[in-house]
């Protein structure tokens, strides 16, 4: 089956500094990642669609200068969170998947912790 | 705007009985639903989909049921068991102007199947 896998699973930063988390497809290839970001008790909100080789499509009131999406392979898809402060704390998640329609494989997520 | 919602937060069940997850949704565009299952600090896990031209769908101990009328969709589970216990994101898929698949989640309702 699909495997996607996302790194760090877990990150502490300091407020002003830049983290990277990665997102790869393990056995198949995705000209398509997505990438979603989760509060406490509230919805996945789909940040941003990962295009591999062109750039990234962004959902309304998401700062594509602040959250840099590279998709430079057909099995890597980077977000970078930017001059992160408290508020961008959150957990964030990936997925990518092999049909057009819906079965979408999602990492394990990762938690973003600025302080 | 919230364009899918699932109302209930929260839902207990004893084991053995039969769990009922709803879930609404606003825009009449979306032609194909999904629920996930979700743990903590994990990414969701596909569980099962179903297309508008259906109004049913079937995988084991899962079924889940739409409405397109009444723009709701709702997951059986039964029997439930203990390892049920999950948070469970329903999701509406549209399409991006960028032509790729878009999924729209609600906020998740927290199922604890009770021994």
């Amino acid at each position: 089956g699909a495997v996607v896998s996302q790194h760090p699973s877990w990150v502490i930063c300091k407020s002003g500094t830049s983290v990277k988390i990665e997102c790869r497809s393990l056995d198949f290839q995705a000209t398509t990642m997505f990438w979603y970001r989760q509060f406490p008790k509230q919805s996945l909100m789909l940040m941003a669609t990962s295009n591999e080789g062109s750039k990234a499509t962004y959902e309304q009131g998401v700062e594509k200068d602040k959250f840099l999406i590279n998709h430079a392979s057909l099995t890597l898809s980077t977000l970078t969170v930017t001059s992160a402060h408290p508020e961008d704390s959150s957990f964030y998640i990936c997925s990518a998947g092999k049909n057009s329609r819906g079965g979408y494989t999602f990492g394990s997520g990762t938690r973003l912790t600025v302080v | 705007d919230q364009q899918v919602k699932q109302n209930s937060p929260s839902l207990s069940v004893q084991e053995g009985r039969i769990s009922i997850l709803n879930c609404d949704y606003t825009n009449s565009m979306f032609d194909y639903f999904l629920w996930y299952k979700k743990y903590p600090a994990e990414g969701p896990t596909f569980l099962i989909s179903i297309s508008s031209i259906k109004d049913k769908n079937e995988d084991g101990r899962f079924t889940v049921f739409l409405n397109k009328s009444a723009k709701h969709l709702s997951l059986h589970i039964v029997p439930s068991q203990p390892g049920d216990s999950a948070v469970y994101f329903c999701a509406a898929s549209g399409w991006t102007q960028g032509g790729s698949e878009k999924l729209v989640f609600g906020k998740g309702t927290k199922l604890t199947v009770n021994p």
